[in-house]
């Protein structure tokens, strides 16, 4: 069965700082997609990216970088030189076949000024 | 500008009555899905449609009910079954249904029932 365990439930630093959020799935299919979001206090998700199993390739953008290791199955997530305007929760999940995303628990991030 | 609509907001019932809450898009999203979000946890599919009257069952579909009567617009019901309503309620729909396509969320309803 699918799994996205996001190990660090809450996380808070300086800002200015760099944070990383750790993403570790579970499943059994070759062929996956894996996804981030971003939840502000808004409420509503926001598709940060995609990523699917066959492309390794390390992505950025902006300040925003992603780490995608099928060896170790993880697909970490750094926010460099954090913002107050980071101060979210983030999602990581995983999707196989049909669209039916697994989320992990989500991690909160506080940037404090 | 195009996007999700989820209404109300907040919304308080009683127990043991039925509450319909909206979702409206005009994405031209062919998918449209309903998710549960609980303090601590991810989220968690109730159910999802990938065509006009025609929709599945997710994960957590017992106490809920669904309609697609539009390709617009996806109500969810919580009935009086649902143990336990309260929670944080999201909508989303995507382009297409498949594994690849990112999810349009709107900005949820909260749900109180005492």
């Amino acid at each position: 069965a699918q799994k996205v365990t996001q190990a660090q439930t809450e996380i808070s630093v300086v800002e200015k700082e760099d944070v990383t959020l750790d993403c570790v799935y579970e499943t059994r299919d070759t062929t996956y997609y894996l996804f981030w979001y971003k939840q502000p206090p808004s409420g509503e998700l926001v598709f940060l990216i995609r990523r699917n199993s066959f492309d390794e390739q390390n992505e950025i953008s902006g300040r925003y970088s992603w780490n995608f290791q099928k060896s170790t199955s993880s697909f970490n997530f750094t926010i460099t030189a954090s913002q107050v305007v980071d101060s979210a929760v983030y999602f990581c999940a995983l999707s196989e076949g049909a669209q039916k995303l697994v989320f992990g628990q989500g991690t909160r991030l506080t940037i404090n000024p | 500008d195009g996007g999700i609509t989820q209404s109300p907001k907040y919304l308080f019932r009683k127990e043991g009555q039925n509450v319909t809450l909206s979702c409206e898009q005009n994405l031209n999203h062919d998918a449209m899905y309903w998710y549960r979000q609980d303090p601590g946890q991810g989220l968690r599919l109730i159910y999802y449609s990938q065509i006009v009257n025609d929709f599945q069952k997710g994960d957590i579909a017992e106490g809920y009910s669904v309609s697609r009567e539009k390709k617009e617009s996806f109500p969810l019901t919580v009935t009086s079954a649902q143990k336990n309503p309260t929670a944080f309620y999201l909508c989303a729909s995507s382009m297409i249904q498949g594994a690849n396509s990112p999810l349009h969320f709107g900005n949820g309803t909260r749900l109180t029932v005492t």
